[in-house]
């Protein structure tokens, strides 16, 4: 099946600094991404769909400013935690979508620790 | 709105017993169903999938029927394993690519 690539799996970084996570898929072409929060022991939250070449849509309560995505092709994605805080620390999640089937294939994660 | 409602967790099972994680929906049109599953500290990984009413979808013994009539989505296994421990998510997904998630159960089996 198709395959999404998501560096790195886990990051630990300063207060104030900021943290770029990628997501690829390795194997198709990914007209559309998507990445999710997942807090301990819950659900995935949607933060932002994101189209290749165009601006990513938010989800509610998603702070655009604060989650920098960018999709310049077809095959990469990337989420960049500026200004990081420990109430950012989470496990982040991407999806891919495409491969030929209408499903979402997603990455192994990346977790982030604020201190 | 529509929404996906999964039984509560953790199920805890003594292996080559029979499992049912069950998953019900809410959905104003015809969407696809799915199940993904979540090893500890990894991402997700599909599962199975049905796209329509009366499909099934099934892999590693896994096992779900789509069922309109009772908007369910159970899914099943005859006999699980130690290594089938994980956390299990049902979501629907409409033509917009968007994943409607339930609240995960988690599994634990025992040996």
């Amino acid at each position: 099946g198709a395959v999404v690539s998501q560096h790195p799996s886990w990051v630990i970084c300063k207060s104030g600094t900021s943290v770029k996570i990628e997501c690829r898929s390795l194997d198709f072409q990914a007209t559309t991404m998507f990445w999710y929060r997942q807090f301990p022991k819950q659900s995935l939250m949607l933060m932002a769909t994101s189209n290749e070449g165009s601006k990513a849509t938010y989800e509610q309560g998603v702070e655009k400013d604060k989650f920098l995505i960018n999709h310049a092709s077809l095959t990469l994605s990337t989420l960049t935690v500026t200004s990081a805080h420990p109430e950012d620390s989470s496990f982040y999640i991407c999806s891919a979508f495409g491969g030929g089937e209408n499903i979402q294939y997603f990455g192994a994660g990346t977790r982030l620790s604020v201190l | 709105g529509d929404s996906v409602t999964q039984m509560e967790g953790p199920v805890t099972l003594s292996e080559e017993a029979f499992l049912t994680i069950n998953c019900t929906y809410t959905a104003t049109g015809y969407p696809s169903l799915f199940w993904y599953v979540q090893y500890p500290g990894e991402g997700l990984q599909l599962l199975l999938k049905a796209t329509k009413a009366d499909d099934k979808g099934s892999n590693k013994g896994f096992e779900a029927t789509y069922r309109k009539e009772t908007t369910s989505f159970h899914l099943e296994k005859g006999s699980v394993q130690v290594s089938d421990s994980a956390v299990y998510f049902c979501a629907l997904q409409y033509s917009n690519y968007q994943l409607i998630w339930g609240a995960g159960t988690k599994l634990i089996i025992k040996p």
